[in-house]
């Protein structure tokens, strides 16, 4: 169970579009479309921003979206605001009933 | 609104047995599936184990297989996760979180710590 790839840190200046990747691999990113992006405050709790690679649970703006090509997922935030600010982390499932998540990447607006 | 509360965390010397709760509210607890996540200081989050809503299928991360075991007790609105023959590497904050759908979570606690040392 490897954790899949994300960069490690992405910026971006308010109003700008910033996107994050998330690679995995034919058997797990590749393989099914349970792809999910969780947003993280320090000290808080996750919370679910994109599921099933593109839908977006209620209450989360429209700002937020995500996709997928292959192996690699994508979450795209778009008209970047200071609130966004946080750590993001994708997650998968794999082929023998496991999830898996990303390293994580810190977003800065800058 | 559907709430989780995890309970249980605390500082155990390596080797040693603890037992976390995580009791929901505001939802029929009998239809939930739930999952553990840790995050270790400093670290990303890693998935732990998956329980469904009857309790009949449950799944863990190969780092905890045979260590950690998942239960529930419908009856008493409550997850457990028992933690035995623990390790440093155990340490972290853990999180119960609902399944949404297809293995994503929506509705997280706000974390119990587990400290392993000596």
């Amino acid at each position: 169970q490897s954790a899949l790839t994300q960069p490690p840190s992405a910026s971006g200046s308010p109003g700008q579009s910033v996107t994050i990747s998330c690679t995995g691999t034919s058997g797990d990113v590749g393989a099914y479309n349970y792809v999910s992006w969780y947003q993280q405050y320090p000290g808080k709790a996750p919370k679910l921003m994109i599921y099933e690679v593109s839908q977006r649970p209620s209450g989360v703006p429209d700002r937020f979206s995500g996709s997928k090509s292959g192996s690699t997922a994508s979450l795209t935030v778009s008209g970047l605001q200071a609130e966004d600010e946080a750590d993001y982390y994708c997650s998968s499932c794999g082929g023998s009933n496991n999830l898996m998540f990303g390293g994580g990447t810190k977003l800065t607006v800058l | 609104q559907v709430q989780l509360v995890e309970s249980g965390g605390g500082v155990v010397q390596p080797g040693g047995s603890l037992r976390l709760s995580c009791a929901a509210s505001g939802i029929t607890f009998s239809r939930l599936g739930v999952h553990w996540v840790r995050q270790a200081p400093g670290k990303g989050l890693e998935w732990v184990a998956f329980i469904r809503y009857d309790g009949n299928k449950k799944y863990y991360a190969d780092s905890v297989k045979g260590r950690l075991t998942i239960s529930r007790d419908n009856s008493k609105n409550t997850v457990f996760l028992q933690m035995n023959s623990l390790r440093g590497e155990d340490t972290a904050v853990y999180y119960c979180a609902k399944d949404h759908d297809r293995w994503d979570m929506d509705v997280w606690g706000k974390g119990t710590t587990v400290t392993v040392s000596s």
